[in-house]
């Protein structure tokens, strides 16, 4: 099954915003209202920073916010921080399965 | 404070069989699905399936349907993750996570990488 499509890279300097987009179709993102986004920092397991397309945990910072049009969901990542830095994978509902984005590699200039 | 611990680090040769597992704490594990992932050297999160400690129903994902064998014990709070006969192709870092609503993966154990080579 093939994977959502994210952005290879993304780059932006410390304060600026940056989105980072998961496309996938009406089978997956577009279908559902269950969208989330993982932060994973080398050698560290992944962790969620968005669900339910827009809702964060109540300990991710509020510079994280999701967001989803069509089938298309965002990543925006506002104030950017050096520990920001790191890879972002989005994932979907497809069915009875959930799939993920191929992933997206952060750099804080 | 929620928490999934994941058994060490293994090296296998191509052919053995192998069991990992992930180990619950802080919460009633029998009533969340634990899931599977993959993360093969350098590369992307793979969704593999999911297990119900509660009454031991799985769901495998079609790439590793055949492949790979979960199954959850939940007196003693744990999930596993089986092999037969691991190919070399089966390196990588196998992470547990607990499955919530909405199909997010609230809670993660820290990974077990498995290396199989001659």
């Amino acid at each position: 099954q093939s994977a959502l499509t994210q952005p290879a890279s993304v780059s932006g300097s410390p304060g600026e915003s940056i989105t980072i987009s998961c496309t996938g179709t009406s089978n997956d993102v577009g279908g559902y209202e269950y969208v989330s986004w993982y932060q994973q920092h080398p050698g560290k397991a992944p962790k969620l920073m968005i669900h339910d397309v827009k809702s964060r945990p109540s300990e991710i910072s509020s510079r994280f916010s999701g967001s989803k049009s069509g089938n298309t969901a965002s990543l925006m990542i506002s104030d950017l921080q050096a520990e920001d830095e790191a890879d972002y994978y989005c994932s979907s509902k497809r069915g009875r399965d959930v799939v993920f984005g191929g992933g997206t590699k952060l750099t804080v200039l | 404070e929620v928490q999934l611990v994941q058994s060490g680090a293994e090296v296998k040769k191509p052919g053995e069989s192998l069991k990992i597992s992930c180990q619950g704490s802080g919460y009633i594990f029998s009533t969340y699905w634990i899931a599977w992932v993959r993360q093969m050297p350098g590369k992307g999160l793979e969704w593999m399936g999911i297990v119900h400690p509660g009454d031991s129903e799985i769901r495998y994902t079609t790439s590793f349907e055949g492949r790979v064998t979960f199954s959850a014990d939940k007196s003693i709070s744990t999930a596993y993750l089986q092999w037969s006969s691991l190919k070399a192709s089966d390196t990588a870092v196998y992470y547990c996570a607990r499955f919530s609503r909405g199909s997010s993966l609230d809670y993660w154990g820290q990974g077990t990488l498995v290396t199989v080579s001659s």
